[in-house]
């Protein structure tokens, strides 16, 4: 398997504009999580789905953030508008199944965003 | 005051020595434990997990401690190696009363290993 797959790895935008990242989890996997990563805060819990459905976006910063699993081999994250304090590594990861003994979350290589 | 920013704790051991990296969680009903490896430019990777009914795990090279009387954790890494040299962060799962759960992960330790 090809693990979780990002896009794009790096992102340049200036203040105001739109940005989306995308996430494809590995095959089979029922949970996809978000993470925001900074030297400020650290690596933060974003949002995370089950079978698609968000579970519990009680991470997400503001309304400025938003993200969608469309289907169980995609998903993204928006932010609109973006400032320069969103600049940041965004991870998103995948796992299988939850509370049945196989929890461990497996991490794509992140999308460093970088607002100006 | 403001926080002018994470400044990880650092180990450095010599290549072949024991490493010993800390952490102390924070809530008492987290129920599930997990170890990260997390490499310049790279995502956190798995190395080690335990639940919370157990307090010893061991894997390849690396035993996890658990202490749930002081909400203790510890990954021990055997002959430390030059590809040892990462950031590891613990983290705990908390499970919540309607199925979901929360994952906290603690602020990371740098682990240099000299040659």
């Amino acid at each position: 398997d090809a693990g979780v797959i990002q896009s794009p790895r790096h992102e340049v935008t200036e203040m105001g504009q739109e940005v989306t990242l995308r996430c494809k989890p590995i095959s089979g996997h029922d949970y996809l999580f978000w993470y925001r990563q900074t030297m400020m805060r650290g690596l933060e819990l974003l949002i995370y789905f089950n079978n698609n459905v968000p579970i519990d976006d009680s991470g997400m910063p503001e309304d400025r953030f938003s993200a969608k699993m469309p289907n169980a081999s995609f998903s993204t994250l928006k932010i609109q508008p973006s400032e320069p304090r969103d600049s940041a590594v965004y991870f998103c990861a995948s796992s299988f199944g939850q509370g049945a003994g196989v929890d461990t979350q497996y991490f794509g290589p992140g999308t460093r965003l970088t607002v100006l | 005051g403001e926080n002018v920013g994470l400044h990880l704790p650092t180990l450095s051991v010599q290549e072949g020595d024991n490493s010993i990296i800390n952490c102390a969680y924070s809530n008492s009903a987290s129920d599930y434990f997990i170890w990260y490896k997390q490499e310049s430019g790279k995502g956190p990777q798995f190395i080690i997990d335990i639940r919370s009914n157990m307090d010893k795990r061991q894997g390849q090279r690396v035993t996890v401690l658990l202490n749930k009387t002081v909400k203790h954790l510890s990954l021990q890494i055997a002959a430390t190696q030059p590809g040892d040299s990462a950031v590891y962060f613990c983290a705990e799962n908390l499970s919540g009363n309607t199925g979901g759960f929360k994952t906290i992960f603690g602020a990371g330790t740098r682990l240099f290993v000299k040659a």
